[in-house]
């Protein structure tokens, strides 16, 4: 267990639709990373946030957004969901904000995003 | 922009053959790299990293800057090991975000 909880495990929902996808981070860690693992493109890192504030942006679309809250908790809003949006998301957590020599990203065990 | 490369999807071995899992990247400075693994129904953790010089699980994995290469190795593959390999690179000033490639599933049969 890396300590890194992601809820809900699975989620079906139809187009059109948005939802909300939970993570909370190991204890202790101030930074949160969102990826989106699709067959088609693997691993694609959507999104940062240390200590409440955006760090970096990957590949995440404008109808995806994130936010971190004050518990370091964060969320992944999806909306106007389409079928190419059926992926498995994992969220991954660090202690600091960069990953330095000895920095270890943890992660999630991912929710499971199938859209109909 | 950095970029991972994986070149093989699939990679099928007998248990006792040794495996090499491919992965090149392209970036101008000086990355680290990484190796995760993702067994069945489990969550990705990290293999080993590039500056740590380590073996983990029999893996090993040298980073070769004139090639860009960061292959990972094992003499003798084992059932267990059957599981997705990531490689990844992370680029120091742009936000550390991990930035993987795509995925080589290994296959060890008996």
């Amino acid at each position: 267990d890396s300590g890194v909880t992601q809820t809900p495990k699975h989620l079906i929902t139809a187009t059109g639709q948005r939802v909300t996808l939970r993570c909370s981070p190991r204890s202790g860690d101030l930074s949160v990373y969102w990826y989106q693992q699709s067959l088609d493109q693997g691993l694609q890192f959507l999104i940062q946030y240390y200590n409440g504030e955006e760090r970096a942006k990957g590949n995440i679309l404008e109808r995806f957004s994130a936010q971190q809250f004050p518990d370091l908790h964060s969320e992944l809003n999806l909306s106007s969901l389409e079928l190419g949006d059926s992926a498995l998301y994992f969220c991954a957590s660090s202690r600091r904000q960069g990953m330095g020599t000895n920095e270890k990203l943890f992660f999630g065990s991912g929710t499971q995003l199938s859209v109909l | 922009a950095q970029r991972v490369t994986q070149p093989e999807k699939l990679l099928s071995v007998f248990k006792g053959a040794p495996v090499e899992l491919k992965c090149n990247y392209s970036y101008s400075g000086s990355p680290e790299l990484f190796w995760y693994v993702q067994y069945s129904r489990q969550r990705l953790q990290l293999l080993l990293r590039h500056i740590s010089r380590e073996s983990i699980k029999g893996f090993t994995a040298d980073l070769n800057k004139g090639e860009t290469s960061f292959h990972l190795k094992k003499p003798f593959a084992q059932e267990e090991d059957s599981a997705m390999y990531y490689c990844a690179l992370s680029v120091p000033n742009a936000g550390n975000m991990l930035t993987f490639g795509g995925g080589t599933r290994l296959m060890v049969k008996p």
